[in-house]
């Protein structure tokens, strides 16, 4: 079974700019979570989507965004890019939300490192 | 306020030594998680807890819920060991708070 992929791996823009990520997660997963890594913050949660709806957020501002397909693929954009965003951007899949312990097993992609010049 | 501490931030042990890592956190938990990320990024889950001890191969992982309080063990330690390893808490749906992760180094 294939894993968790993300496109692009890599990513350089400039301030100013939008970036939209995409995550692809395990078939059969239908919760996609998305996260931020940076030296300083360490890793930081963004937000859930399961069943195309965003189900949490983490403290981010609204240049922030989401969404979920109905095949489960997820994306994540970010606007009007600051050179704070530069980062590691990982997404993870699990296969369903609360519940049973199992369900919420997180799988993580690789991560896409966006730089913002 | 990250409400997850780990200790140490850095680690480095001989081969063949015992390691523990430990985690702490403040507020209720759904469940506890443990994750190892080496150099490249690539993370890898390695225990969700929600009580009690759990065991993979080497790696041990216990938690003490009156306590909120988790410890992650590696038995035998191993230069591959070398990684990052982070412990969340996770609450409400898949929401998590991470701590800022032990660096291990194990030197052969």
């Amino acid at each position: 079974k294939a894993g968790v992929t993300q496109t692009p791996r890599y990513l350089i823009k400039t301030r100013g700019q939008q970036v939209t990520l995409s995550c692809s997660p395990i078939s059969g997963h239908r919760s996609v979570s998305w996260y931020q890594q940076t030296p300083g913050q360490g890793l930081q949660f963004l937000f859930e989507y399961f069943s195309e709806t965003q189900r949490n957020k983490g403290n981010f501002p609204g240049r922030f965004s989401g969404r979920q397909f109905s095949n489960s693929r997820s994306e994540m954009n970010v606007s009007t890019l600051e050179l704070g965003d530069s980062a590691l951007y990982l997404c993870a899949s699990s296969l369903a939300r609360g519940g049973r312990a199992l369900y919420n097993e997180q799988f993580f992609g690789p991560g896409t490192r966006l730089t913002v010049l | 306020k990250n409400e997850v501490e780990q200790s140490p931030q850095n680690l480095t042990a001989q081969e063949g030594e015992f390691i523990t890592i430990n985690c702490s956190y403040s507020v209720g938990i759904s469940a506890l998680h443990w994750l190892q990320q080496h150099p490249g990024g690539g993370i890898v889950s390695l225990f969700m807890l929600s009580s009690g001890k759990k065991k993979h191969g080497r790696l041990i992982a216990t938690i003490n819920i009156q306590e909120k309080h988790s410890s992650l063990h590696i038995t035998a330690s191993h230069p591959r060991d070398s990684a990052v390893y982070i412990c969340a808490r996770r609450e409400g749906g898949n929401q998590f708070y991470f701590g800022t992760g032990t660096s291990l180094t194990v030197i052969p």
